[in-house]
């Protein structure tokens, strides 16, 4: 079974300053995407990024960029020029390319966000 | 985007009562569909998987005669909680993807808060 863990339950980061979130995931699927989706108060789940396993380059979106290292199944996210709009939990999540397209999150990471 | 809708955000039921929470596809069409659970400051639990014009795939341990999920159409999908009680008060989640495949990721409903008192 596939597992998805996030060993940091919270973070803080200064505004404009730069933080990263980890993620590990265990699989012996070759082909697979990875997410990285926030929810903030409202609980409105909100994808962030996106990782397919197949492509080498690291996925970027605006401020938001991963660090994908699949040989050592790591997923870490970087979040520059923080703001205080990123204070939010952050779901760390996987889904296999095919047959269970299910996802399997990680247990989060509340990111602070200090102005 | 893709947009799925969840209703009600949130419900307030008496315990024994039955809710039921539809979860729509309002843009697009899903053959498929997720049910979540969230309970409070922990992450979301795959329920059971929804499929389009059959039996739904329940996970280990989840009651599928309390839980019980229809997908009758492309675009709806409803989870009725049964015999409510106390214990199944927390947040349930849908999400739903594109049938054609355009997308790989999920889209997420807004969630609804169930408190069974």
């Amino acid at each position: 079974a596939q597992t998805v863990t996030q060993s940091q339950p919270e973070m803080s980061v200064q505004e404009a300053e730069t933080v990263t979130l980890s993620c590990t995931y265990d699989t012996s699927e070759s082909d697979y995407y990875l997410f990285w989706y926030k929810q903030p108060p409202s609980r409105q789940m909100i994808l962030v990024i996106r990782q397919e396993a197949y492509k080498q380059q690291n996925a970027t979106e605006n401020r938001f960029s991963v660090n994908f290292q699949k040989a050592a199944k790591s997923f870490s996210l970087k979040i520059s020029d923080s703001q205080l709009g990123d204070a939010a939990m952050y779901f760390c999540a996987y889904r296999k390319d095919t047959g269970r397209r299910a996802l399997t999150f990680g247990s989060g990471t509340r990111l602070q966000v200090q102005p | 985007g893709a947009v799925v809708s969840q209703h009600p955000s949130w419900v307030i039921c008496k315990s024994g009562t039955s809710v039921k929470i539809e979860c729509r596809s309002l843009d697009f069409q899903a053959t498929t569909m997720f049910w979540y659970r969230q309970f409070p400051k922990q992450s979301l639990m795959l329920m059971a998987t929804s499929n389009e014009g059959s039996k739904a795939t329940y996970e280990q341990g989840v009651e599928k005669d309390k839980f019980l999920i229809n997908h009758a159409s492309l675009t709806l999908s409803t989870l009725t909680v049964t015999s409510a009680h106390p214990e199944d008060s927390s947040f349930y989640i849908c999400s739903a993807r594109d049938a054609q495949g355009l997308s790989p990721e999920a889209f997420f409903g807004q969630g609804t808060r169930l408190t069974v008192v």
